[in-house]
């Protein structure tokens, strides 16, 4: 076990609605990063918070946003959900931002009907 | 554009012997590379990861090479056990040193 806790491990929503992800932080990690897994696919880079402030965004639009709290836990949080955005959601920790050991936790997957 | 992908999709190794799991890229700017090990229903695990200023890096029982001339990546798993049945992702390193995956490819142990 990496130390990096995910919830709610499952979720289904109703197309249109909002949901909220969650996730902590391994101890002593100031990075959160988030991923977006399609079934089948690798995991694709949604954004990076680093103490409290977004640092750095992959292909999403903006109804994806986040938050990171002082003790370095973090939100995911998707507006007006659509059918696409059905995957699983995968949070990694790691020391620092820039290159260094990511640790991932188990993901949240979520279901958009 | 920014690209990780792999050769093939489902690899097939005999319990035992050694399994070589192949990965290109496209960004010849990326100077940091890892694989990783994914479990059903887990999330990804480090495996091993390696710099652009080195072209082989040994951990326990995996190595990693790079060539950087052919934009190759590659993962040699020795004396493949059952437990190393998973999907393995390489994985690099964007302009804003952001960590970009590829699809994966399946790894079965064959009894």
């Amino acid at each position: 076990e990496t130390g990096v806790t995910q919830s709610p491990t499952h979720l289904i929503k109703t197309r249109g609605q909002q949901v909220t992800l969650r996730c902590s932080s391994q101890s002593g990690h100031n990075t959160v990063s988030w991923y977006q897994q399609a079934l089948g696919q690798g995991p694709q880079f949604i954004f990076q918070y680093y103490r409290e402030e977004e640092n750095g965004r992959g292909n999403f639009p903006p109804r994806f946003s986040g938050l990171q709290f002082p003790n370095y836990s973090s939100e995911l949080n998707v507006n007006a959900l659509e059918l696409d955005d059905s995957a699983l959601y995968l949070c990694a920790s790691s020391l620092e931002e820039g290159l260094y050991e990511q640790y991932f936790g188990p993901g949240t997957r979520l279901t958009v009907t | 554009g920014e690209s990780v992908g792999l050769h093939l999709p489902t690899l097939s190794v005999q319990e035992g012997d050694n399994s070589i799991i192949n990965c290109a890229y496209s960004n010849s700017a990326s100077d940091y590379f890892i694989w990783y090990k994914q479990e059903s229903g887990k999330g990804p695990q480090f495996i091993i990861d390696i710099r652009s200023n080195m072209d082989k890096r040994q951990g326990q029982r995996v190595t990693v090479l790079l060539n950087k001339t052919v934009k190759h990546l590659s993962l040699q798993i020795a004396a493949t056990q059952p437990g190393d049945s998973a999907v393995y992702f390489c994985a690099e390193n964007n302009q804003d040193d952001k960590i970009i995956f590829g699809k994966g490819t399946r790894l079965h142990i064959l009894p």
